[in-house]
């Protein structure tokens, strides 16, 4: 099946620091989303990307649409305690159809420390 | 809104019971999904319903039966349930076409013993 390949698996990082987390593809995707998951919670959509080469921001986290339609980034800014949890990369082939159905990527694992 | 919630959040089954996970959208979606959720897998999908009346196979859908009973409600049933069905289930519901966002329930927690 389709799969996307999300990096790094974790990251630990001190509080105030930027991170970047990416998604790669082998076929091209028509729609990126990125997804946050807190511990015990199911997964809460953070932004949504629908063109090649768009950039989006929603707070301190900006994601961006690769150029190629394979890849997608994420940025978090002055990163803070409650950034901790699982981000997830999702995306929908350019070939599939319209149902939505989406590909996710295996997550990564954010720990902050204070 | 409620968003999508789901029922139980917790269970524990033996090996060889069955039970039926409920979901429950309240944002008059079109389309509705169920997943799993393992260790270093991600998110990956039993089934889906594209609307009412339509159910069909995801990446992982062996051992699983489903139901859209309305547009609101689309459930999940394990009718003979294994170890390996132990993980955490999402349902999720989404537009039918265009925007392709979809929002998660909480999960719900299965331990098969």
């Amino acid at each position: 099946g389709q799969q996307l390949n999300q990096s790094p698996q974790s990251m630990f990082i001190q509080e105030g620091e930027d991170v970047s987390m990416n998604c790669t593809s082998s076929s091209i995707f028509n729609t990126w989303l990125w997804y946050k998951q807190d511990p015990g919670e199911g997964p809460v959509l953070l932004i949504a990307l629908y063109k090649a080469g768009e950039l989006t921001s929603n707070g301190r986290l900006t994601a961006q649409f690769g150029i190629t339609r394979k890849d997608s980034f994420l940025n978090i800014s002055a990163s803070i305690p409650s950034d901790v949890g699982i981000y997830f990369c999702a995306g929908r082939d350019a070939g599939g159809t319209s149902y939505g159905k989406l590909t996710f990527g295996q997550g990564t694992i954010l720990t902050v420390h204070p | 809104n409620a968003g999508v919630t789901q029922t139980p959040k917790f269970q524990v089954l033996k090996t060889g019971q069955s039970m039926t996970l409920q979901c429950a959208q309240d944002m008059n979606h079109n389309s509705m999904y169920w997943y799993r959720q393992d260790p270093g897998m991600g998110l990956r999908l039993i089934y889906y319903s594209a609307s009412e009346g339509t159910t069909d196979k995801g990446e992982v859908p062996n051992g699983y039966n489903v139901s859209r009973l309305n547009k609101r409600e689309f459930s999940l049933r394990l009718e003979s349930a294994a170890p390996s069905q132990t993980s955490v289930y999402f349902c999720a519901s989404g537009r039918l076409a265009g925007l392709n966002e979809q929002f998660f329930g909480p999960g719900t927690r299965l331990t098969v013993l």
